[in-house]
């Protein structure tokens, strides 16, 4: 099956500093989505992405969809408090099963004032 | 517009006890998801739905596992016998077009703890 590797697996950083993670597959996806899953909550997704090349924003958020269509990046700016949380990216390819969604083991994030 | 909604938040059973898990979906939705995701890793598809139909079944562990939508609204999955691998955060997702990950939404999960 599928398999995605997520790094790191967690970030200490301090408030106001930028974040970069990404993700790596085995095989080739159509569309890349991050999420952001607090505490007690599901994950709730951040941005799409639809195209090899596409890069994408979302306030401080920035992804891009990797051009070999394998991997994916998303880039926090300035980061606050509230960014805190766990970061996964899940990807979908268009055939059969693989339609489904296959999840990195997340990012944890925490940022330190 | 009200959200995914889940039952009971956190359950703790002994292994080889069985458990059930209800699952709401937002109205009008079509297709209702499973996911398990166990500490430390990301969700993973147990079983999807299709208004009262399975359209993907593939991962989940029918020795133990079983779910239904009867009428196509609720949904519930249920585990027996559970073993300590069952330990987990079951959530519930819901979308308005089949295969359109960016339209569907998630629940709160339950937390199982098998002991």
């Amino acid at each position: 099956g599928q398999q995605l590797n997520q790094s790191p697996q967690s970030m200490f950083i301090q408030e106001g500093e930028d974040v970069s993670m990404n993700c790596t597959s085995s095989s080739i996806f159509n569309t890349w989505l991050w999420y952001k899953q607090d505490p007690g909550e599901g994950p709730v997704l951040l941005i799409a992405l639809y195209k090899a090349g596409e890069l994408t924003s979302n306030g401080r958020l920035t992804a891009q969809f990797g051009i070999t269509r394998k991997d994916s990046f998303l880039n926090i700016s300035a980061s606050i408090p509230s960014d805190v949380g766990i970061y996964f990216c899940a990807g979908q390819a268009i055939a059969g099963s693989a339609r489904q969604l296959t999840f990195g083991s997340g990012t944890q994030l925490t940022v330190l004032p | 517009e009200a959200g995914v909604a889940q039952s009971p938040r956190y359950k703790i059973i002994e292994k080889r006890q069985s458990v059930a898990f209800w699952c709401n979906p937002i109205s009008g939705h079509a297709t209702l998801y499973w996911y398990q995701q166990i500490l430390g890793q990301g969700p993973k598809l147990l079983i999807q739905f299709q208004n009262n139909g399975v359209v993907d079944d593939s991962q989940l562990p029918k020795d133990r596992f079983s779910a239904e939508r009867l009428k196509g609204v609720d949904s519930t999955l249920k585990i027996q016998p559970a073993k300590l691998e069952d330990s987990a955060v079951y959530l519930c997702a819901s979308s308005s077009k089949i295969w359109v990950h960016t339209e569907a939404f998630f629940g709160q999960g339950t937390r199982l703890t098998v002991v």
